[in-house]
């Protein structure tokens, strides 16, 4: 069974543009999440995604979005790029709802410079 | 109320020791407990979970203990080994299919050889 794959693995971006990273879930899975680590750092909960909605967001501007496509493959967009948008970008699958196990891609190593 | 506050931020333990984290929460509607190990480089990868209508979930060198009167939960890692060190996640979440993990700021163990 595929696990869940996220593209690019790194992304080089300046201040001010925007990045698009891309999310496979595993097969079967409805929900998906995205998750900000900065170096060193937790994870902060950015986006939550189930059949096609947002089910829930965290604590991040509107700058951040997201959608979720049918085939349940996820985009998270990050607009007008700042540098402290520098940091590991997770996505993770589960079945319906977050008190499942969720399952994590390797990340995009977002770098604003 | 939403936060899970996890201790200590880092931990060194001999090979062979007990390595112990911590976590406490506030939120007595939370009934699910999961614990992720994540390697440099890669996504968290679940470990071990409990909910609340047991004390304790052992899998291999891996327990979790709970106690619910204190809204804490730990995990122990017996007989540590160098494969061990990681950075180690605890986690919370409401049963209902709503409501995400709240996660820990994670606790970096090294397992000294």
């Amino acid at each position: 069974e595929a696990g869940v794959t996220q593209s690019p693995t790194h992304l080089i971006k300046t201040r001010g543009q925007q990045a698009t990273l891309r999310c496979s879930p595993i097969s079967g899975h409805t929900s998906v999440y995205w998750y900000q680590q900065a170096l060193g750092l937790g994870l902060q909960f950015l986006l939550w995604y189930d059949e096609g909605e947002e089910r829930n967001r965290g604590n991040f501007p509107p700058r951040f979005s997201g959608r979720q496509f049918p085939n349940y493959s996820s985009e998270l967009n990050v607009n007008a790029l700042e540098l402290e948008d520098s940091a590991l970008y997770l996505c993770a699958s589960s079945l319906e709802g977050p008190a499942n196990e969720q399952f994590f891609g390797p990340g995009t190593r977002l770098t604003v410079l | 109320q939403q936060q899970v506050k996890q201790s200590p931020q880092s931990l060194i333990v001999q090979k062979g020791g007990i390595s112990i984290i911590n976590c406490a929460y506030e939120n007595t509607a939370f009934d699910y407990f999961p614990w992720y190990q994540q390697f440099p480089g890669k996504g968290p990868a679940l470990l071990i979970a409990i909910r609340p209508d047991v004390s304790e979930k052992k899998e291999g060198r891996f327990t979790i203990s709970f106690n619910k009167s204190a809204k804490q939960f730990s995990l122990h890692i017996m007989d540590s080994q160098p494969g061990d060190s990681a950075t180690y996640f605890c986690a919370a979440s409401r049963g209902d299919s709503n409501y995400q993990l709240i996660w820990g700021a994670g606790t970096k163990l090294i397992i000294k050889p």
